[in-house]
């Protein structure tokens, strides 16, 4: 039930770009991300609720594709405030909606660089 | 406008013995959910309160077990603390149950020796 993610982990320099997959075995209603800094609490980045959505701010976009079961984070021009552990959470579907109770991928530690 | 805060920070508890962990969540908010978070690990689900009222459950066991307040804080409560129980707890407000983003808190570290 747990959606997985690819890579395990990444390391890149200043500059470069990196996608991070989400991958569910469940129909998926909606995914939130998040990044999540050692020893801090996970920082909301944005949540996508429909089948073929994107969404995006700054350098940081996803997408999410409701029939592969699965959503990917674009970084671009990665930072090195980018470092971070990512996670991705599917919520529940319930009485008609989907829900933020969410249960959290397997996390993909980013390293970033100079 | 304030941030979901959480008390204490750190906390060192026996086996067997009970924890509550405190939550107040951000100003306008009334929608709760709890997460345990063990090292390297993503958080995991264990309830959500919405308007007082538990709103989900996660696979956690009934020594697990929770309140919101009128003022929309919240309680988690763990009765017979295993060394299992230590971990991070997390708790996180939302505007609305349903497809609403949520921001944590800072979480409480519990160990249990």
């Amino acid at each position: 039930q747990q959606p997985v993610q690819s890579p395990q982990a990444v390391i890149l320099r200043e500059g470069e770009d990196a996608v991070i997959n989400c991958s569910s075995s469940k129909a998926l209603y909606s995914v939130h991300w998040y990044r999540q800094k050692h020893g801090e609490a996970p920082v909301f980045l944005m949540i996508l609720l429909k089948g073929g959505e994107q969404k995006g701010h700054d350098k940081i976009s996803a997408s999410f594709n409701e029939k592969k079961q699965q959503s990917s984070l674009y970084l671009t021009a990665s930072q090195l405030s980018y470092s971070g552990t990512y996670f991705c959470g599917t919520g529940w579907w319930n009485y008609g909606g989907a829900t933020n109770k969410l249960i959290f991928g397997t996390g993909t530690l980013l390293a970033v660089q100079p | 406008e304030t941030g979901v805060t959480q008390s204490p920070t750190h906390l060192i508890k026996t086996r067997g013995q009970q924890v509550t962990l405190r939550c107040s969540s951000q100003s306008g908010h009334n929608t709760v959910s709890w997460y345990q978070q063990a090292l390297g690990q993503g958080p995991q689900f264990i309830f959500q309160y919405y308007r007082e009222e538990e709103n989900g459950r996660g696979n956690f066991p009934p020594r697990f077990s929770g309140l919101q307040f009128p003022n929309y804080s919240s309680e988690l409560n763990v009765n017979a603390l295993e060394l299992d129980d230590s971990a991070l707890y997390l708790c996180a407000s939302s505007l609305w149950t349903g497809h609403y983003e949520q921001y944590f808190g800072p979480g409480t570290r519990l160990t249990v020796t």
